[in-house]
């Protein structure tokens, strides 16, 4: 059990420029988050997967941000154009199948637009 | 609509005096309750779960209850240590809401030797 892994840790971008971050969630977890915390706040929920399946989207998503998981196994969330407001922490989690269980998270991609 | 709070926004105490975080939630519809630890720059570590059914869950110097009907739960953290500090996060699992956490913001705790 290695965790879960995000690359890369820290990106700085222009704004204007599409990015894109990876997570790598615990083996064999079949559920994936990706929340967005900006400084002083909590994470909030962006959109989460069952295995490949995109199965919820936080109204958060604007049609800029899309978020895949092609093999139900890693995950890749893209933002194009990239504004100012977009300067946040991006937060990958991972869970086992099952209502009660825990969500274990990464350290984040932290996203900064000059 | 979910709504978690958590207050105080910040806390400092001596070292070796019991930690007590407040969490509160408006809806009391929830599958569980997860506590975070996050450090400055990193991600959440998960501290304990509460399951709805259950009302403490205890694990080291950390025990943390859950009152459902009230929609509170408190962290106690006993014999604080200037490894403590962090900022605490409260995350509930809402039976309206699916799959995702609703945090509150957190309480950053500052524990001075």
């Amino acid at each position: 059990d290695t965790g879960v892994s995000q690359d890369p840790r820290h990106k700085i971008t222009k704004r204007g420029q599409n990015v894109t971050f990876r997570c790598d969630p615990i083996s064999e977890h079949n559920r994936l988050y990706w929340y967005r915390q900006t400084l002083g706040q909590g994470p909030e929920f962006l959109t989460y997967f069952q295995n490949e399946a995109q199965l919820e989207k936080s109204r958060l998503l604007s049609d800029r941000f899309s978020a895949e998981r092609p093999k139900g196994s890693f995950s890749t969330l893209e933002i194009q154009r990239t504004e100012q407001g977009d300067s946040a922490m991006y937060l990958c989690a991972s869970s086992p199948d099952g209502g009660n269980q825990p969500q274990h998270f990464g350290d984040g991609t932290r996203l900064s637009i000059l | 609509k979910q709504e978690v709070t958590q207050i105080p926004a910040a806390l400092s105490v001596p070292e070796g005096e019991n930690l007590v975080l407040n969490c509160s939630f408006t809806d009391s519809a929830i599958y569980n309750l997860q506590w975070f630890r996050q450090d400055p720059g990193k991600g959440l570590t998960s501290l304990l779960l509460i399951q709805s059914s259950q009302r403490e869950q205890t694990s080291g110097r950390l025990n943390a209850s859950l009152d459902k009907s009230s929609g509170r739960s408190t962290l106690y953290i006993a014999a604080s240590q200037p490894g403590d500090s962090a900022t605490y996060l409260c995350a509930v699992r809402t039976a309206a809401a699916g799959n995702k956490l609703t945090f509150g913001g957190g309480t950053r705790v500052l524990v001075k030797p």
